[in-house]
């Protein structure tokens, strides 16, 4: 089967910085995307990664590892504006593309 | 350049019912997904069309349709709605099946709700 696990919730303050996890199991690996969704509103593309290491785009970076079916998304110096839902996609053998149930941050003043 | 759009923005149906949700993707994108999101199931994908042909399905019942025109316009239909049906169904395009790693555009959905 396919599942892809991340964690409900998070909190975190304005300024710091904070990891999302993202572990999945899929038939077959054909890259991996982080989505970000505000309340009300369509997501919007952040990342993707199809090999191992660390994908930098500005405040935000992205890590795969496909051995261990792992992935996070790292987002610094945090503002109010990032308070939204994180989606972590995979694109399978199949070359569907499957969320998870998505994160939803909390961004505390 | 104009983005992904869905229309209606809102529905509302009656059980039983059946109803046409359109997408227009990005000039020169093939491919269109659809997927249905709820609070509790999050993202659920619904079917991907590339070239007027379905590509890929997702696990919903027959009830749920779709389909591809000359022009990537696309339409999903679902017959005999059931009150489950509620959710925000979001179409997404990208330029060709494959090149993924661009991501998809998600339109702003379609909120429907059946009562």
């Amino acid at each position: 089967g396919q599942n892809i696990d991340q964690p409900t919730e998070m909190t975190a303050t304005e300024g710091a910085i904070v990891q999302i996890n993202c572990t999945y199991q899929t038939s077959g690996f054909n890259g991996l995307f982080w989505y970000q969704q505000h309340a009300g509103e369509a997501p919007t593309f952040l990342s993707y990664n199809v090999l191992d290491g660390l994908e930098e785009k500005g405040r935000f970076s992205s890590f795969l590892s496909r051995s261990k079916g792992y992935s996070y998304l790292l987002l610094k110096e945090l503002q109010m504006k990032d308070s939204a839902s994180y989606l972590c996609a995979v694109k399978g053998r199949d070359d569907k593309i499957i969320f998870g149930k998505g994160t939803r941050l909390h961004i505390l003043p | 350049k104009a983005g992904v759009t869905q229309t209606p923005r809102y529905l509302i149906k009656t059980r039983g019912q059946q109803v046409t949700l359109s997408c227009s993707p990005i000039s020169g994108h093939r491919s269109v997904s659809w997927y249905q999101q709820t609070p509790g199931q999050g993202l659920q994908f619904l079917f991907e069309y590339f070239s007027e042909t379905q590509r890929n399905k997702g696990n919903f019942p027959g009830r749920f349709s779709g389909r591809q025109f000359s022009n990537s316009r696309s339409e999903m239909n679902v017959s005999t709605l059931e009150l489950g049906d509620s959710a925000l169904y979001l179409c997404a395009s990208s330029l060709a099946a494959v090149e993924a790693n661009y991501g998809y555009t998600f339109g702003s959905g379609t909120r429907l709700t059946v009562v």
